[in-house]
């Protein structure tokens, strides 16, 4: 059963801590996209990537969020260093394009808290 | 620049009732239209989607979804709701060709037995 596999589901750090997120897409998807999740703001894109190249990051704070695909199998959110407003669910997707365009498949979810 | 307007932040109906979710957006052509379904704790998986064609879209676990240019929505429908379909939806906009999703803020759909 394809899925994307998001790890940790759950972290609890404090502010000032590096927090890496971690996703593999699932198998044959060339496109990643990571997706922030607040009440205050809902889905908000981070960043996404096709081809393991980034496209866009505009959404994402460069002071202290960094997006990377070591490898087609792997891509990472990392928050250095963490703040309380950075508590949210970070959700990453993937897909296929061309082809499914639009249609992206979530992976269940990291949820952050910073205290 | 894309946006997606869901006027109803929370809906109560009664299971067997009948459904409809609203959405509105807003952008120069004619984007790509989807609805996507979160439960409690999971990830958002899609329900439908729209490109061309028939404008009334049939999806998974019984919902469909009417695309209407001259009133820029695509509302969200079921006949007959069931406690399982209690969870938040959410509508959302693609440009044509393009992969990166606009979504709004969520409707939570809350079902009483």
């Amino acid at each position: 059963d394809a899925r994307v596999t998001q790890t940790p589901r759950h972290k609890v750090t404090e502010m000032g801590q590096e927090v890496t997120m971690r996703c593999q897409p699932i198998l044959g998807h060339n496109t990643v996209f990571w997706y922030r999740q607040t009440m205050m703001q809902g889905l908000e894109l981070l960043a996404y990537f096709r081809n393991r190249a980034p496209l866009d990051d505009s959404g994402m704070p460069k002071d202290r969020f960094s997006a990377e695909m070591p490898d087609a199998t792997l891509a990472t959110l990392k928050i250095q260093p963490s703040e309380p407003r950075d508590s949210a669910v970070y959700f990453c997707a993937s897909g296929l394009a061309p082809g499914n365009t639009g249609e992206l498949f979530f992976g269940e979810g990291s949820r952050l808290t910073v205290l | 620049a894309q946006s997606v307007t869901q006027p109803d932040i929370h809906i109560t109906v009664s299971e067997g009732a009948s459904l409809e979710l609203r959405c509105n957006y807003s952008y120069g052509a004619t984007p790509y239209l989807f609805w996507y379904v979160q439960s409690p704790g999971q990830g958002l998986q899609l329900l439908l989607k729209y490109f061309s064609g028939d404008t009334l879209v049939q999806g998974i676990k019984g919902f469909e979804a009417e695309f209407k240019r001259s009133q820029s929505s695509f509302n969200l429908r079921k006949p007959s709701v069931h406690w399982s379909d209690a969870a938040e939806y959410f509508c959302a906009v693609a440009a044509r060709g393009a992969q990166k999703l606009v979504f709004g803020q969520g409707t939570r759909l809350t079902i009483n037995p």
